[in-house]
């Protein structure tokens, strides 16, 4: 259980294109959903929480018109890298947290998509 | 912001070796979450601790909530070459925002 899928894996595209992203909870709802960036040996920098229904909030730093993120189901949520620069490519990686109580031992626990390696030519 | 300290930052060792890495924080959390990241992959869930003092094992991995609440451990016995990739320790503010440690690099040579 709590599987989480990405995609695409990988996407090559040139600066100036948008790029969407999509992220899955396969067999477990998730009210929300986390999108992080990752750079080369580097921990994961989280850049917002999606939260189903609601507007995304975005981490300091990350421009919330650049990186549109939206969050229609419990089981999809999106992120769109807009007017993509070489400056974007990263790795992206999304995860969700179970649908559960705050009180729930598990509450915390978020799990992890493959991630989406994105290149901007 | 709230920060982990993960150590050591790499480790090289050979095959059958056992492992020991842990995180300290100033902070005080009520979870703890190990996870395990292969290349070019998203982060796996290895062990979750929701105690202080709690020991957890997952096969040959084993885990401790520190009894102040500000640490964690994990260790792998008997290491094997699939044992190569990232470790993580990761906590939860008081918002549910996971805080990661900057991780620990294995690699074992077989």
């Amino acid at each position: 259980g709590a599987v989480v899928s990405q995609h695409p894996s990988r996407v090559i595209c040139k600066s100036g294109t948008s790029v969407k992203i999509e992220c899955r909870s396969l067999d477990f709802q998730a009210t929300t959903m986390f999108w992080y960036r990752q750079f080369p040996k580097k921990s994961l920098m989280l850049m917002a929480t999606s939260n189903e229904g609601s507007k995304a909030t975005y981490e300091q730093g990350v421009e919330k018109d650049k990186f549109l993120i939206n969050h229609a189901s419990l089981t999809l949520s999106t992120l769109t890298v807009t007017s993509a620069h070489p400056e974007d490519s990263s790795f992206y990686i999304c995860s969700a947290r179970e649908r559960t109580s705050g009180r729930a031992l598990r509450y915390n626990e978020q799990f992890f998509g493959p991630g989406t390696r994105l290149t901007v030519l | 912001g709230q920060q982990l300290n993960q150590s050591p930052q790499s480790m090289f060792i050979q095959e059958g070796e056992d492992v020991s890495m842990n995180c300290t924080s100033s902070s005080i959390f009520n979870t703890w979450l190990w996870y395990k990241q292969d290349p070019g992959e998203g982060p796996v869930l290895l062990i979750a601790l929701y105690k202080a003092g709690e020991l957890t094992s997952n096969g040959r991995l084993t885990a401790q909530f520190g009894i102040t609440r500000k640490d964690s451990f994990l260790n792998i016995s008997a290491s094997i070459p699939s044992d190569v990739g990232i470790y993580f320790c990761a906590a939860p503010d008081k918002y549910s925002t996971l805080t990661f440690g900057k991780g620990t690099m294995l690699l074992v040579s077989p």
